[in-house]
């Protein structure tokens, strides 16, 4: 079945970019999102990205995807203390079908 | 709209006991899931409805779990006998369309002692 992967840690110093990759496995994947996921707390959907895109920026977020090497990238800049969280990779084949996640990046930002 | 809620948000219970948690999603939202977590795991999938048709089950949905959608509103999930094994975080999500995002609650934990 499909298969997300991610680097479970990253630390960054207060200010600076953080870069957070995913790959998957399903080359048909349309849909890729990026949740955050603070302790105790539900999921929070940060930024998706079509499969028809190659990059898409939000405010401090940028979103690379690329398709032959089936990887997403998610860049926070400026990182503050404040985007310390777990951070999950999710795609979907299709809109009729659920997302299937990878097991997150815990995101440490140093001050 | 206050978004996707959940209750409760705690449950301890003794193994073997039944427990039904209940989801309410964003009214407008056809679709609802329903999502396992464990520590130190993504959300593992268990089942989702399109209005009140449950479209799809994980093979992680055993025969003691089973969910609920009557009016295509809010959804019930229930566990039968219960085993320490289901400690877990159960999540809930809805989206509108295809291809939205879905919008999470905070989560039932549940704890089998």
């Amino acid at each position: 079945g499909e298969d997300v992967e991610q680097s479970l840690f990253l630390s960054v110093r207060e200010g600076d970019s953080s870069v957070i990759n995913c790959t998957y496995t399903d080359s048909s994947s349309t849909y890729l999102y990026w949740y955050k996921q603070e302790p105790g707390a539900g999921l929070q959907l940060l930024t998706y990205i079509f499969s028809n895109m190659d990059m898409k920026q939000d405010q401090r977020l940028t979103v690379l995807l690329n398709k032959k090497d089936k990887h997403l990238s998610l860049r926070i800049a400026d990182t503050q203390t404040g985007d310390s969280a777990i951070y999950f990779c999710a795609d979907a084949y299709s809109g009729n079908t659920p997302l299937v996640f990878g097991k997150g990046t815990r995101l440490s930002v140093i001050a | 709209d206050t978004g996707v809620s959940q209750d409760p948000r705690h449950k301890i219970t003794k193994r073997g006991q039944n427990v039904t948690f209940r989801c309410d999603p964003i009214s407008e939202h056809n679709r609802l899931y329903w999502y396992r977590q464990t520590l130190g795991q993504g959300p593992e999938f268990l089942t989702y409805f399109q209005n009140e048709a449950q479209l799809e089950k994980s093979r992680l949905l055993s025969d003691r779990f089973s969910a609920e959608r009557p009016k295509g509103s809010f959804s019930t999930l229930e566990i039968q006998r219960t085993e320490q094994g289901d400690s877990a975080m159960y999540l809930c999500a809805s989206s509108l369309t295809e291809g939205d995002g879905y919008t999470f609650g905070s989560g039932t934990r549940l704890t089998v002692v």
